[in-house]
Order: C-alpha cells, then sequence, then structure tokens
C-alpha cells in the first residue's frame, strides 16, 4: 500500500530533551516536507526536501532541524524542544512537489512540557 | 501574512443536502494549484480536489466539485448530498503571492453533518 509513515502517533517530552521524528515513504516520492498545524493557522511548512541531501526551510524553521540522507525518509529533529512547539505534525510527500497534490501521514501529536 | 482564507470557521449541513464552504486567496501568478483537503477526526489528512488554474472547468470528484472563479480569486467546495462521513476539518490551500509552486494552507472550515 502506497503510504507515508509517521512515528511516533503522539508524544509528550519535557523542555530541551532531544527528540526525533521519524518519516518514511514508501512511493519513491522526490518530494517530502514537514507541516505543524496548530488551531486557528492551518498548516504551516516547517521544512522541506526536493530531492536527496536537498532541503530548504519553510515558514516557521525556528527550533527544528531535518535531513534526508535516503529517499524515502526524511526525519524531523527537535534539538531543544520548547513548550511553544507543542503541535500537531504532518510529514507529507509528492512525486511532483506540492502542487501534485501531497500524501501525508497519520500524524505525530507533540506536547511539550 | 497569510494569503488564502476561509471565512468560515464552522458550517453545518444536514445530511443528504448540499453545503458550500468558501476559499478565497491571493496571488500575482497566473499559473497556479488549488486544493481542497480533508481532515476527519482520525486526523488523516486526504486529498480530496485539485484544481489547475490554467484549466476553465471546474473540477468535480463524486459528490465533492468547485467553483473556481480566478479573476475574484475564489475556491468553493460544494458537497452534494452530504453524508455523515463528510463531517471533518476543510482545508483549502493555494498558491503564495508571488510563488505557484508553493502552497498555504487556510485555517480551515470544521463541518459538522446533522442526522
Amino acid at each position: 500500500e502506497a503510504q507515508v509513515t509517521q512515528n511516533p502517533r503522539y508524544l509528550i517530552t519535557v523542555t530541551g530533551k532531544k527528540l526525533t521524528v521519524t518519516c518514511s515513504q514508501n512511493m519513491n516520492h522526490e518530494y517530502m516536507s514537514w507541516y505543524r498545524q496548530d488551531p486557528g493557522l492551518g498548516l504551516r511548512q516547517i521544512y522541506y526536501s526536493m530531492n536527496v541531501e536537498v532541503t530548504d526551510k519553510g515558514d516557521v524553521p525556528e527550533g527544528y532541524k531535518v535531513s534526508r540522507k535516503e529517499k524515502r525518509n526524511f526525519p524531523l529533529i527537535l534539538e531543544s524542544p520548547s513548550p511553544n512547539q507543542t503541535s500537531l505534525y504532518f510529514c507529507a510527500s509528492s512525486d511532483t512537489g506540492p502542487f501534485g497534490g501531497y500524501t501525508f501521514g497519520s500524524g505525530t501529536r507533540l506536547t511539550v512540557v | 501574512a497569510q494569503t488564502v482564507t476561509q471565512s468560515q470557521p464552522e458550517m453545518s449541513v444536514q445530511e443528504a443536502e448540499t453545503v458550500t464552504l468558501s476559499c478565497t486567496y491571493d496571488t500575482s501568478e497566473s499559473d497556479y494549484y488549488l486544493f481542497w483537503y480533508k481532515q476527519p477526526p482520525s486526523r488523516q489528512m486526504i486529498l480530496v480536489i485539485r484544481q489547475e488554474a490554467y484549466k476553465q472547468q471546474n473540477a468535480t470528484e463524486n459528490r465533492f466539485s468547485v467553483n473556481f472563479q480566478k479573476a475574484a480569486k475564489s475556491f468553493s467546495l460544494k458537497i452534494s448530498d452530504s453524508q455523515l462521513g463528510d463531517a471533518a476539518m476543510y482545508f483549502c490551500a493555494g498558491p503564495r503571492k508571488t510563488s505557484y509552486d508553493k502552497v498555504i494552507f487556510g485555517p480551515g472550515t470544521s463541518l459538522s453533518v446533522i442526522p
């Protein structure tokens, strides 16, 4: 089944404790992206990657890191999480970029206390 | 600044009736794409419909259709014969003001379906 697999689904952590949210797609898509969803703000792009080893900032990149060492994987790293990073996070992929339409992962609900 | 606006935070529709969700956007591009995504309570984001701006014909997917008014920069979603499973948050996504190949999401409209 074509899908984007995102883990974990829920995560509660403490301020400053490094964490990684994993994302993997099995569709051979070149474009991958991370979004955060907050009430009243819709989805905002954190980072995106147009291909292996090519990443770029989205609208809200502060406090986040990404890497794209393999085509299928695009992990999101929070080196020192803060409470304002409490949010619902989505990984998405597309074969032609955002204008082709995304396939989304199932989301990660992150709470930083 | 947000360039995709959904002016209806919440809407409701009677089962089997028709409902229209509004979306406006702002761009200086001539060729771009517009989308409606559905997020049910499971929170999975699902692509409902995609419209290419250079196509005059409005996109349709089963009970879902759009009314695309390019000059007015309006992109509304019509759901016909509403079903209980249509209850969800609906997000409109469109171009940035000066970039056709990046999308920005609206704040969403929460749709309730009344049995």
